[in-house]
């Protein structure tokens, strides 16, 4: 049973590279999630997709762009990345989205895409 | 400042002991609080769910309280074991941001032999 699946596992890039986070769940889940966590921060997080088809901003959503590919899938794209998007990257998803709100259900995390930016 | 507070920061107990994890937050109103145990070098993992109305709950050898009145959470470990070793996350669920998780910092828990 894996869960949630990222990879890679871990990326260095140059600034102003571009690079596309991939992530997959397989617990049928509608919702899914893209969090940074940074040295001595909380989760943070990027960007959301409530259900197949929708996705909207988070906390940090400069600088990054998303695609929900399928129920399954969802990646995180930096079209330009910078020293401040270094980072550890988390995916993670959760059941059943009611009344429109995002679900109260327990998020489950895949184990981070650990991204470097010289 | 941050909306959800976590203390100590960081602390080292022997195995076997029991301990306390402390989660003050002001978000307000608020649908649930959670507790995430996050190993190095891997992603959170959930252990508690608490919605506002409830005041423990117990995951083996967890177990959380809340205190939705003075806006705090804890989280006991009992007879710690070697494996307990990991970063406690205290979130919390909020109406105002569309049910979006806010993320404590952590507090990072070392149970030594």
């Amino acid at each position: 049973n894996a869960g949630v699946t990222q990879t890679p596992k871990f990326q260095v890039l140059k600034t102003g590279q571009s690079m596309t986070l991939q992530c997959a769940q397989d617990m049928n889940h509608n919702s899914m999630y893209w969090y940074r966590q940074d040295p001595g921060m909380g989760l943070r997080l990027i960007y959301y997709s409530a259900s197949e088809g929708t996705t909207d901003k988070g906390e940090v959503p400069n600088g990054y762009n998303v695609s929900r590919l399928n129920k399954r899938e969802f990646s995180l794209r930096l079209e330009s990345a910078a020293p401040s998007q270094t980072s550890v990257y988390f995916c993670a998803s959760s059941g059943k989205v009611t009344g429109g709100r995002l679900s109260n259900q327990p998020q489950h995390f895949g184990d981070g895409t650990r991204l470097s930016i010289l | 400042k941050n909306q959800v507070e976590q203390s100590p920061q960081s602390l080292i107990i022997l195995e076997g002991k029991n301990c306390t994890l402390q989660c003050n937050y002001t978000v307000s109103p608020f649908s649930n609080l959670r507790w995430y145990k996050q190993d190095t070098g891997r992603g959170p993992v959930s252990l508690t769910i608490m919605t506002f109305s409830e005041n423990t709950k117990s995951n083996g050898r967890y177990t959380a309280t809340l205190d939705a009145d003075t806006k705090q959470s804890s989280l006991h470990i009992t007879a710690s074991q070697l494996s307990d070793s990991a970063s406690y996350i205290c979130v919390v669920s909020a109406w105002q941001y569309g049910n979006k998780l806010v993320f404590g910092a952590g507090t990072i828990l070392r149970v030594k032999s």
